[in-house]
């Protein structure tokens, strides 16, 4: 059974950058349908797509997140990464990362979560 | 930009059916929006339901099932139990590469 879990600090300061990584196992990570992405959730608020992710490192963000975010992924590893930068506390929230199937012309899906790792920005 | 829409909270009795949609502020919801559905229980990660518009995903009971009515999306569940009371997610493809969640609907089952 395909397992995800993210990893990164709880607590930062205004203006520094976030660092997170999800690690993948129990499944294929390289097929080529496979992205990888995070989704956020503010506290007691909905969820956000915040970008995507390839084995072969074709990316997709959110168009209101694409400035600040990056996204890189380690095959070797099974793991895929994301970096935010110039956080505000607007950008506490519930980090979520998950597989997102891609099958072109038929289905997108996130089928698979982690837990999800909870970051408060906050001086 | 374009946002996703679905009703704030709803309500069923057990035993009931509820419809959950999701639209569009501008346009209509059609099967090339891809649009999928998530159950979200307090403290956990949310969990796929319906993909594809109307495709259950594994270990998804048949009386959670998706469609298009009118110009929009939408979620049934037919029998509510108690344990279905969640947050319901959708999303939609909006193109170009792009992902849209609507806000969620809160919903009660008494």
């Amino acid at each position: 059974q395909l397992q995800l879990q993210e990893s990164g600090p709880r607590l930062l300061t205004p203006s520094e950058t976030l660092s997170l990584t999800c690690t993948v196992s129990g499944g294929s990570f390289s097929t080529t349908f496979y992205y990888w992405a995070w989704i956020r959730q503010p506290p007691g608020k909905g969820l956000e797509w915040i970008g995507s992710v390839s084995s072969s490192g074709t990316t997709y963000f959110n168009p209101s997140l694409k400035s600040r975010v990056t996204t890189s992924i380690n095959t070797s590893k099974s793991q895929f990464s994301l970096r935010l930068t110039s956080v505000t506390a607007a950008d506490t929230a519930v980090y979520y990362c998950s597989r997102h199937v891609l099958y072109i012309g038929s289905y997108y899906v996130f089928d698979s979560w982690g837990q999800g790792t909870l970051l408060t920005v906050s001086s | 930009q374009t946002v996703v829409t679905q009703e704030p909270s709803f309500s069923v009795s057990p035993g009931g059916t509820v419809t959950l949609t999701c639209g569009l502020s501008s346009g209509s919801v059609s099967p090339t929006y891809y649009p999928s559905w998530y159950q979200q229980t307090p403290g956990q990660p949310p969990r796929t339901l319906i993909y594809s518009t109307n495709t259950r995903s594994s270990g998804v009971p048949d009386r959670f099932s998706g469609s298009i009515v009118g110009n929009k999306a939408a979620l049934t569940i037919t029998g509510a139990q108690a344990d279905d009371e969640s947050d319901y997610y959708c999303v939609l493809y909006m193109g170009g590469g792009s992902w849209v969640f609507g806000g969620g609907t809160k919903l009660t089952v008494l």
